[in-house]
């Protein structure tokens, strides 16, 4: 049964910690994307890779979140020092390949609360 | 400004009252559209591609129709377990973002018996 695997599921820390998000997206997936979701905003891009280069990270604040994936099997994503407004879910998901249309299936998601 | 919208944003039903969730997109030059359902704490999970105008697809008590600006979800006697937030997404052909997904904010449907 293929699927992405995100851990943690749930995560509350202190604002100021470090928070990382690991992902495991669908063996042979070429295109990783991070998303979070709020009530407010909806599902808003953070970033995406494509055999592991990052494409598109404009999402993301850059003095404080970072992405990278260190091989084809985990995508991580970092928040350093980490404030009370991302608190939000996290959603990580994986395409066969993005350039060719086809769907992105996702991951159940970490729920992180900074307090 | 929002390129990818959703309406209504929520709609209540009863057993066996079917309906359509629209999603309409402003930008030309489109790739794909993507519907998906999202069940609370739990990720989107794929529904459906449509690719050109005209184009259809089916499951269940669920139909996708595109159209050159907009797509419909059918929703023909719904029963509760269909309740959940559908989302709907876009793919846009522009060079350097090709493959991102631009997320409209969902419906939120709640079929009662």
């Amino acid at each position: 049964d293929a699927r992405v695997t995100q851990t943690p599921r749930d995560k509350v820390t202190e604002m100021g910690q470090e928070v990382t998000m690991r992902c495991q997206p669908i063996l042979g997936h070429n295109t990783v994307f991070w998303y979070r979701q709020t009530m407010m905003q909806g599902l808003e891009l953070l970033a995406y890779f494509r055999n592991r280069a990052p494409l598109d990270d404009s999402g993301m604040p850059k003095d404080r979140f970072s992405a990278e994936m260190p091989d084809a099997t985990l995508a991580t994503l970092k928040i350093q020092p980490s404030e009370p407004r991302d608190s939000a879910v996290y959603f990580c998901a994986s395409a066969a390949d993005g350039a060719l249309n086809t769907e992105a299936f996702f991951g159940q998601g970490t729920r992180l609360t900074v307090v | 400004e929002d390129q990818v919208t959703q309406s209504p944003e929520a709609l209540r039903l009863q057993e066996g009252e079917s309906s359509s969730l629209n999603c309409s997109y402003t930008v030309s030059g489109l790739r794909g559209l993507f519907w998906y359902r999202q069940d609370p704490g739990k990720g989107p999970e794929f529904l459906f591609t449509l690719y050109s105008a005209g184009e259809e697809k089916e499951k269940e008590r669920l139909k996708a129709t595109l159209t050159k600006k907009e797509s419909f979800l059918h929703i023909t006697a719904p029963k509760p377990e269909d309740s959940a937030t559908y989302l709907c997404a876009v793919q846009f052909d522009r060079g350097s973002t090709l493959g991102r997904l631009y997320f409209g904010r969902g419906t939120q449907l709640t079929v009662w018996p």
